[in-house]
């Protein structure tokens, strides 16, 4: 069965710096999907990023961007000039190509202080 | 814009109550699903439906079943409410025709308190 870890429970950055989260996976398929949530305090989750295995160029979406390295099965996020408004849950997900069923990890805190 | 709706926000109920937690989709997406998050735990798949009356058990459906007679509307269904059922659980959907990867869409989340 696959699983995904995220070591870090909680992590802090200041406002317009750079953080990044990280999450390794296991599995034993050579291709998949991987994801980054976001859960702001009350609020719905939403996709941050996505990225394909079969891709080898790291995924992008604005001040978010991702390092995928698949042979030692990371993928951290990292999100540069924080703002107040990225404070939330981020969560790692992992996904088989089959019926798209999610593999979450425990979550990341992320605090941003002005 | 997608949109998930579940029935209620907050729930409070009774140990041995029967519970009915609601979920409705309106962009005529094939999968839905529930999960369960716990704090340090993350999400965890309950329950998930493809079609409609499909339904396949996830990573925990013990002491749940569910419901999907249209395709729109995904119920998530306690026999006999226990504590440590005590929750947030939140109910998504996603396209599943064609190639992925495909997004989950999330609704708010349903925090469940079993006294």
């Amino acid at each position: 069965a696959q699983t995904v870890t995220q070591s870090q429970p909680e992590m802090s950055v200041q406002e317009a710096e750079t953080v990044t989260l990280s999450c390794t996976y296991d599995t034993s398929e050579s291709d998949y999907y991987l994801f980054w949530y976001k859960q702001p305090p009350s609020r719905q989750m939403i996709l941050v990023i996505r990225q394909e295995a079969y891709k080898q160029q790291n995924a992008t979406e604005n001040r978010f961007s991702v390092n995928f390295q698949k042979a030692a099965k990371s993928f951290s996020l990292k999100i540069s000039d924080s703002q107040l408004g990225d404070a939330a849950m981020y969560f790692c997900a992992y996904s088989n190509t089959g019926f798209q069923k999610l593999v979450f990890g425990t979550g990341t805190r992320l605090l941003v202080s002005p | 814009d997608v949109k998930v709706t579940q029935s209620s926000r907050y729930l409070v109920k009774r140990t041995g109550e029967k519970v009915f937690l609601e979920c409705v989709q309106d962009m005529d997406h094939e999968n839905m699903f529930w999960y369960r998050q716990d704090p340090g735990l993350g999400l965890r798949l309950i329950y998930f439906s493809y079609d409609v009356k499909m339904k396949e058990k996830g990573d925990i459906p013990e002491g749940y079943s569910v419901s999907r007679e249209k395709k729109e509307r995904f119920s998530l269904i306690l026999e006999s409410a226990s504590t440590n059922q005590t929750s947030m659980y939140l109910c998504a959907s996603s396209l599943r025709i064609g190639t992925g990867p495909y997004e989950q869409y999330f609704g708010p989340g349903t925090r469940l308190t079993v006294t």
